[in-house]
């Protein structure tokens, strides 16, 4: 199992440009999150999805969009990048079954909006 | 709403004990410990479910209090590789939502 993938590892933009990170599990999980982390600070939930075709706005979700058109990938976009985006991004999936079960988080996107 | 802990840094000798705080303003159906190394993700520590319920992870311990939505992490005889930022995690009752603290920077010291 590769666990949570994502890509790009690091990824620089200039303000105004688009973008998609990339995750997938090999897991077959049905929940999956977007969360990113400033420095310093804590994590932060973007969208989070808990099943194919079914998503969900978190605390902070302007600016990103989210699909789940599979169970394994759950794609985050940046419609037009701002400084302000400036992060590290997390993915993460879990088995929701139980509602208790542990988060798996991926290795992580650093992102610079210049 | 995020929950709130306690400290915000520690720092300890090796084989001193310390306790980091969570608490929410939500009815919580769980709460969640995960340690994070710098320049790496969050790795998984243990869930709580119950009230009262306790689980631990090698001399890494913690409850639930749910009745004052609150939860306790204690390190009991601290080593080198505690350190690390804690975070807790909480999910509210009928939610679907799992959001974190702000985190507790833990430094242990030779």
């Amino acid at each position: 199992n590769a666990g949570v993938t994502q890509t790009p590892k690091f990824q620089v933009l200039k303000t105004g440009q688009s973008m998609t990170l990339q995750c997938a599990q090999d897991m077959n999980h049905e929940y999956m999150s977007w969360y990113r982390q400033d420095p310093g600070m804590g994590l932060r939930l973007i969208h989070y999805s808990v099943g194919a075709g079914i998503t969900d706005q978190g605390e902070v979700p302007n600016g990103y969009n989210v699909s789940r058109s599979t169970t394994e990938d759950f794609p985050l976009r940046l419609l037009s990048a701002a400084p302000s985006q400036t992060s590290v991004y997390f993915c993460a999936s879990s088995d929701r079954t139980g509602r208790g079960e542990t988060q798996y988080f991926g290795p992580g996107t650093r992102l610079l909006v210049l | 709403q995020q929950p709130v802990q306690s400290p915000q840094a520690v720092i300890l000798r090796e084989g001193e004990d310390a306790v980091i705080n969570c608490s929410s303003s939500k009815a919580l159906y769980s709460v969640h410990w995960y340690r994070q190394k710098h320049g790496e993700a969050p790795v998984f520590l243990m869930i709580l479910l119950k009230g009262g319920e306790q689980k631990g992870h090698e001399k890494i311990s913690a409850s639930f209090n749910e009745k004052k939505q609150q939860s306790s992490l204690y390190l009991t005889a601290s080593q080198l590789s505690y350190s690390g930022t804690y975070f807790c995690g909480t999910l509210a009752r009928g939610g679907n939502m799992l959001t974190f603290g702000g985190g507790t920077r833990l430094m242990v010291k030779p």
